[in-house]
């Protein structure tokens, strides 16, 4: 059973820092994992998809590396801002339709 | 851009009622997704539905839940008889198709409270 685990489970960093969020997976059999962000009591917000034959994906200030065979993958945030907090949750999709979640990042930026 | 749209935004209920949570996928979109997130806990998979059939299901999904798409928009989660463990945040999310690396785009969600 594929178990997805985020590190660290919260984050305070200041405003312009660069920062890193970890996700590990126990079954590298996936066909793809996506990083969604989540606002309080909002909906899920898609960020990166990265395909199993993919090592990384950037979109602007986010860039986002898959190890496959490690069972990680990592968000790196460049020049972080206050609006980038919010929940960092990790996503990975193996045989089948469904994807299996992490408990998420909480990310605070501070001004 | 186009979106997955959710309705209602958040529903009160008694125990013991029937609820519908509704949902309109992105158009041309081929499956269809329900997942769960209960206060502070992980978001877990309930359904997937592709060509008018349920094509997986978690241990979640008991006699108590159904799944339809009435219509050539709409997709909705039928809840029978509520508990209150099943208050939650209700999310549905929209794939192109069967190819499995499609990006899943998931809706704001549907707050359901059980008291």
């Amino acid at each position: 059973k594929q178990e997805v685990t985020q590190i660290p489970a919260a984050l305070s960093v200041p405003e312009g820092e660069n920062l890193v969020l970890n996700c590990s997976f126990t079954d590298s059999a996936i066909y793809n994992l996506q990083w969604f962000r989540q606002d309080p009591g909002k909906g899920l917000t898609s960020l990166l998809l990265i395909q199993s034959s993919q090592r990384e994906q950037t979109s602007g200030r986010l860039n986002a590396s898959l190890d496959k065979s490690s069972g990680r993958s990592t968000l790196y945030i460049a020049a972080s801002q206050p609006g980038d907090s919010a929940t960092y949750l990790c996503a990975v999709r193996g045989y089948g339709n469904k994807l299996v979640f992490g408990a998420g990042t909480i990310l605070r930026v501070k001004s | 851009e186009p979106e997955v749209t959710q309705t209602p935004s958040h529903q009160v209920t008694q125990m013991g009622q029937e609820v519908i949570l509704r949902c309109v996928p992105i158009s041309n979109h081929l499956y269809f997704y329900w997942y769960r997130q209960i206060l502070g806990q992980k978001v877990e998979f309930l359904v997937s539905f592709y060509n008018n059939e349920i094509s997986e299901k978690s241990e979640i999904f008991d006699d108590q839940f159904s799944v339809e798409r009435p219509d050539g928009s709409n997709f909705t989660l039928k809840i029978r008889s509520t508990k209150l463990e099943d208050s939650a945040m209700y999310f549905c999310a929209s794939s192109p198709g069967q190819v499995f690396s499609y990006e899943q785009y998931f809706g704001p969600g549907t707050r359901l409270t059980v008291t």
